[in-house]
């Protein structure tokens, strides 16, 4: 079984709109790590924001949010007032330490294209 | 400002012709990783370092090795290099292993094979 799924393979959003990047993840391990990593055409993975297993409020960064729904397994990533340098590939990535040795493992991504 | 830095940014070699990769940094972090990414799709793990002790994937063709000379550098050994190698190889440091830890990755090389 996938342990990262990223249901959107493409997503388009207007200038200065919110978007919100699907992620729904499988663990069993009481104590993980999400992330999100957004890649431009360059190919840097560049790290926008992470929440943890057990945190009990949702992780922001400046225009990111992460709605964490732990009961629901999901991570969405929210952007708000999109931006035309926000077209990239987003990556959702999870961390576990006790069944994957603390190794991440990423979804397949979504490319981001911002209109405007 | 700390970073990781990875060279060659674009590597072109032939058939066969071994060839290597090389990454730094300069966070004094105690994991390095090398991942392997083809056109849009997940990077893929080849293999890490925990400080000294190396760790292969079990998937890593024989083709793909790894050194890990000093904290602060990393190298990936392509022995025979073939046609589905081309792909981007992403270098990655973490502080260490806990699940609230960050990975920071390098900008990437490019590697095409003729």
């Amino acid at each position: 079984a996938q342990k990262i799924t990223q249901t959107q393979p493409g997503m388009f959003v207007q200038e200065k709109e919110a978007v919100t990047l699907d992620c729904t993840y499988d663990t069993s391990d009481p104590s993980y790590g999400l992330f999100w990593y957004k890649q431009p055409s360059s190919g840097e993975m560049i790290f926008l924001i992470y929440q943890g297993s057990y945190d009990q409020q949702n992780a922001t960064e400046g225009r990111y949010s992460l709605n964490f729904q732990k009961a629901r397994k999901s991570a969405n990533l929210v952007i708000s007032a999109s931006q035309l340098g926000d077209s990239a590939m987003y990556f959702c990535a999870m961390r576990e330490v006790n069944t994957n040795a603390g190794k991440s493992t990423f979804g397949d991504g979504t490319t981001l294209t911002v209109k405007p | 400002d700390a970073m990781v830095i990875q060279n060659p940014r674009y590597q072109v070699t032939q058939f066969g012709k071994p060839v290597t990769l090389s990454c730094s940094q300069t966070l004094n972090h105690n994991v390095m990783y090398w991942y392997q990414q083809k056109s849009s799709q997940a990077p893929k793990l080849l293999f890490h370092y925990y400080d000294k002790d190396f760790n292969n994937e079990a998937d890593t063709p024989d083709n793909f090795q790894s050194r890990r000379p000093n904290t602060s550098f990393c190298f990936l050994d392509i022995r025979s290099p073939g046609l589905g190698d081309a792909a981007m190889y992403l270098c990655a440091t973490s502080r260490d292993k806990a699940s609230e830890e960050t990975q920071y990755f390098g900008p990437g090389t490019r590697l095409l094979v003729l």
